[in-house]
């Protein structure tokens, strides 16, 4: 079945960076891809970005440009998101799933930004 | 910001037909399918409907969506208690050319 498994949560200080994986696996990798979703607490779902496991193209929110990568590394299955110059706004649970008529997601991972 | 406006809450008691509405705009639900999704509180998000009115394997067919124009709409019937959780409406957007997600709608179980 599908799966996506993300890394756990992070903790970090305003200014810095966090890397975020989500493993896939149970479909081929290359053939769908995936997007980033974020929910900061209590709040709805924003949608940051989208990357093709087919060839590494990608499409972020404009309110992110500059401050996200997506990569992908086709040998594990694996996609990362990348966000740097982090403010305590970023604070959220982020999300990866995979994108196709019929999506899955993966279990979220709690990114906290704190002094 | 989300772009598209859903009510905040409803609410029925068991065995009763809840249906929330998601309204958009001619640049995502006029032109793009529609997804919904259901939150339960400390979860991912699942699939609920998909391409406007379609029900992903082991989803009951108590839930139901349509679309018209600029609007989509989720349907439950038959209440239940385990339905009491977060909806979102999906959809892409061609002038923001990315996904947006509806504002969310807390369903209570009465």
């Amino acid at each position: 079945q599908v799966q996506l498994v993300q890394s756990g949560a992070e903790v970090k200080k305003p200014g810095a960076s966090v890397k975020v994986s989500c493993k896939a696996s149970g479909y081929t990798f290359t053939s769908y891809g995936i997007s980033w979703v974020r929910q900061a607490p209590g709040q709805g779902l924003e949608w940051m970005g989208w990357i093709s496991a087919y060839n590494g193209n990608t499409n972020y929110a404009q309110k992110l440009q500059g401050r996200v990568t997506m990569t992908t590394d086709t040998s594990t299955s694996t996609a990362y998101m990348e966000l740097r110059s982090l403010r305590s706004d970023d604070t959220a649970v982020y999300y990866c799933a995979r994108v196709g008529p019929v999506d899955y997601w993966g279990q979220g991972t709690l990114v906290t930004v704190s002094s | 910001q989300s772009v598209l406006t859903q009510p905040p809450s409803a609410s029925g008691t068991p065995g009763q037909r809840v249906t929330i509405s998601c309204s958009g705009s001619s640049s995502n639900i006029g032109s793009n399918t529609v997804n919904w999704y259901q939150q339960l509180p400390g979860t991912a998000p699942k699939l609920l409907i998909y391409s406007n009115n379609q029900r992903p394997s082991g989803v009951p067919d108590r839930f139901s969506g349509s679309k018209s124009g600029t609007s989509a709409s989720l349907a439950i019937s038959g209440l239940q208690s385990e339905d009491e959780a977060d909806y979102y409406c999906a959809a892409w957007d061609d002038s923001l050319n990315g996904r947006v997600f509806g504002t969310g709608t807390k369903v209570t179980v009465l």
